[in-house]
């Protein structure tokens, strides 16, 4: 099965900052590669899709990049309503499985 | 607009079964892949399983195979997720997710806490 490890795992960051979060795999992916934020008490919601495609409503600052093993997530600027914990999730196509990194909580400096 | 609403959690005892339904609403339900996916209280998220827009496919983490059934019913626009032989480590808020077709779980419920406890 493939591992998915994000670092940090916590994250203290100010506003304005510019922050990046990596997602490793245990082997090497295709670009089924999605990231979320959720926030507490609330469910996951999507930002980015195989691995750079940003979702539709989705702040231009947020951005995706990577293949093979290694993929991030940068936030460009970091705006109040970005401390969050964010995953990665990798989709296995031939399975229909997902997984999902063991998160990254970003908090305020 | 999509909505995915849970329902059917509660508090079970070890051994226990359970039956947790998703109302779908805003799209044409059966046409989407759905899943279920659970967050033990504090820790990530953890995927539970996957049935396909017909109901013909399916398929489960290791963690519940044997134990958990997915099933839908399309004239309902309901996914459900029959939870048998629970333990205390199925405790979870429980979401119901669609598969946006592009490797990513593009709509998600609520979610409903499940809690198994003597």
């Amino acid at each position: 099965d493939i591992q998915m490890t994000q670092s940090p795992s916590t994250l203290s960051a100010s506003v304005g900052d510019r922050v990046t979060i990596t997602c490793r795999a245990s082997q090497s992916l295709s670009s089924w590669l999605a990231w979320y934020q959720q926030k507490p008490g609330k469910a996951p919601k999507v930002l980015i899709y195989k691995a750079s495609y940003l979702e539709s409503g989705v702040p231009s600052r947020f951005s995706g990049s990577g293949s093979g093993t290694e993929f991030t997530l940068t936030i460009s600027s970091l705006q109040p309503d970005d401390f969050a914990t964010y995953y990665c999730q990798h989709y296995d196509s031939y399975s229909r499985m997902y997984t999902f990194g063991q998160g990254t909580k970003l908090e305020i400096k | 607009e999509v909505q995915l609403l849970e329902s059917g959690g509660g508090l079970v005892q070890p051994g226990g079964s359970l039956r947790l339904s998703c109302a779908a609403s805003g799209f044409t339900f059966s046409t989407y892949a759905m899943n279920w996916v659970r967050q033990a209280p504090g820790k990530g998220l953890e995927w539970v399983s996957v049935i396909s827009s017909s109901g013909v496919i399916t398929n489960y983490a290791d963690s519940v195979r044997g134990r958990f059934t997915i099933s839908r019913d399309n004239s309902k626009n309901t996914l459900y997720l029959q939870m048998n032989s629970l333990r205390d480590e199925d405790t979870a808020v429980y979401y119901c997710a669609q598969d946006g077709g592009r490797g990513e779980l593009s709509y998600w419920g609520q979610g409903t806490l499940v809690t198994v406890s003597s």
